[in-house]
């Protein structure tokens, strides 16, 4: 399996939900992030997983909350979110690496959210 | 934060021409990697080049990196039709304390049949 599954596809939610993203892979891969991605714009990093531990947290608000069960799941649970959050949210993974021996990132196909 | 800038922001071709699209960054690398995304999806890896290599190929993609001029150029070579896609540089700079890309602002490059 060389895939990143992410459910759901779309989702569209009001600023009062609560609603969770999630993010699967069976490659072994012990690196695990979350980009937001606005359209016409590369995608911008939220949080990095290694070996499950939250890493790297770039400034996001805390209506986004990350979570990693296990080496394979990644989760991004959403409450109150705005408007403006609306965007394609991307999971990826990768070997875990130093800072050297980085490697490519494999990329779920994405979540397109809306928030009315 | 945006590390890389892509020039050109849209390119238009035929097919069968070459396309280039140049990426240029701030600060110290240990890897870039460019990645190519269609219609607004996931992005698909195409190729890395470490810090210490100068080119790359792999088919018809041919990536160059010029570290002193803080530059990477990525040739795809006899284009066709399905290369319609966004094309993103993304560097992972060498003061990271784990893995951590940052993506440039993509080339869009549409090639016409």
């Amino acid at each position: 399996d060389t895939e990143v599954t992410q459910t759901p596809k779309h989702l569209v939610m009001g600023m009062t939900n609560k609603k969770s993203l999630k993010c699967e892979q069976h490659m072994g891969h012990r690196a695990m992030y979350w980009y937001k991605q606005k359209a016409k714009k590369p995608p911008e990093l939220m949080f990095v997983y290694s070996y499950e531990k939250l890493s790297i947290n770039e400034s996001v608000p805390s209506r986004f909350s990350p979570e990693c069960p296990n080496s394979s799941l990644l989760n991004l649970h959403l409450h109150a979110l705005q408007p403006e959050d609306s965007a394609l949210y991307l999971c990826a993974s990768s070997q875990a690496g130093g800072t050297y021996y980085s490697y490519g990132y494999t990329f779920g196909s994405g979540t397109r959210l809306t928030v009315v | 934060s945006q590390q890389g800038e892509e020039d050109p922001q849209a390119l238009s071709i035929q097919e069968g021409e070459n396309a280039t699209m140049n990426c240029s960054y701030k600060t110290s690398i240990n890897n870039l990697q460019w990645y190519r995304q269609n219609s607004g999806r996931g992005l698909v890896h195409l190729i890395l080049i470490r810090s210490n290599e100068r080119e790359k190929h792999s088919g018809r993609l041919r990536v160059t990196l010029d570290t002193s001029k803080k530059s990477s150029s990525l040739l795809i070579t006899a284009s066709r039709a399905a290369d319609t896609a966004s094309y993103f540089c993304a560097t992972d700079a060498d003061n990271n304390a784990g893995n951590m890309l940052t993506f440039g602002g993509g080339t869009r490059l549409m090639v016409k049949p």
